[in-house]
């Protein structure tokens, strides 16, 4: 089954910095463009970021709110991809959901989501 | 920076038709994308590039583009249906989300 599993929510207080992963099964992340997606509560969807596979030339872009702060990695032998969150704010506060991004004809769309984790910034 | 707008709600009766638009500067000149968010669950995609549908993705949904506005229609609308939807494009190789549209079904 083509799966991805977010881990390392929980609760970080406003400055700090907090790393979430993204494991991916059933297929292989290498072949894919990974996105980040987050969702405040009770709010919409916000697309953060993403990293390109190596054959895209494995480079990435940001939102505005997120750029010079969150950095997406990845290590593909191991099936798992990163969001380094730091400086953190409380305005993000949100469900982090990964997404496997496949190159379309003329952009990209997101497939297949993970169930998501939770990062709430507060003191 | 770009932005995609939606109306808040659609409401619409079982077995009829539901149309959710999506309007943003020269959208139809970009790939639309559209993604159904029942509550606690994740977002799933029904629509890619304005009107092809994902494999599994009922036939009642469908999609179009043109001019400025995108939309999705779901035909024959089912209670299973009602969810947040949401519109998506890329502007110069950022995501952008629409505002969401939640649609009841009465």
């Amino acid at each position: 089954e083509v799966q991805l599993v977010e881990s390392g929510g929980g609760l970080v207080q406003p400055g700090r910095s907090v790393r979430l992963a993204c494991t991916a099964s059933g297929f292989t992340l290498g072949d894919y463009t990974l996105s980040w997606v987050r969702q405040a509560p009770g709010k919409g969807l916000e697309w953060v970021g993403f990293l390109r596979r190596k054959g895209y030339g494995g480079t990435t872009e940001y939102a505005a709110s997120v750029k010079g702060r969150f950095t997406v990695s990845r290590d593909d032998s191991k099936g798992i991809a990163y969001l380094q969150m730091n400086s953190q704010k409380t305005e993000d506060t949100a469900v982090y959901y990964c997404t496997r991004t496949v190159e379309g004809v003329l952009d990209y769309y997101m497939d297949v989501w993970g169930k998501g984790t939770t990062v709430t910034v507060s003191s | 920076s770009y932005e995609v707008t939606q109306p808040p709600s659609v409401s619409v009766s079982p077995g009829q038709t539901a149309s959710i638009t999506c309007s943003g500067d020269n959208l139809g000149e970009k790939f639309s994308y559209w993604y159904q968010q029942k509550p606690g669950q994740s977002p799933v995609l029904v629509i890619y590039e304005d009107t092809k549908r994902p494999s599994g993705i009922p036939e009642r949904f469908s999609g179009s583009s043109s001019g400025n506005t995108a939309t999705l229609t779901i035909s024959g609308t089912q209670a299973m249906d009602e969810a947040d939807y949401y519109c998506q494009a890329w502007d110069s190789s950022l995501g952008v989300f629409g505002t969401g549209t939640k649609v009841t079904v009465l």
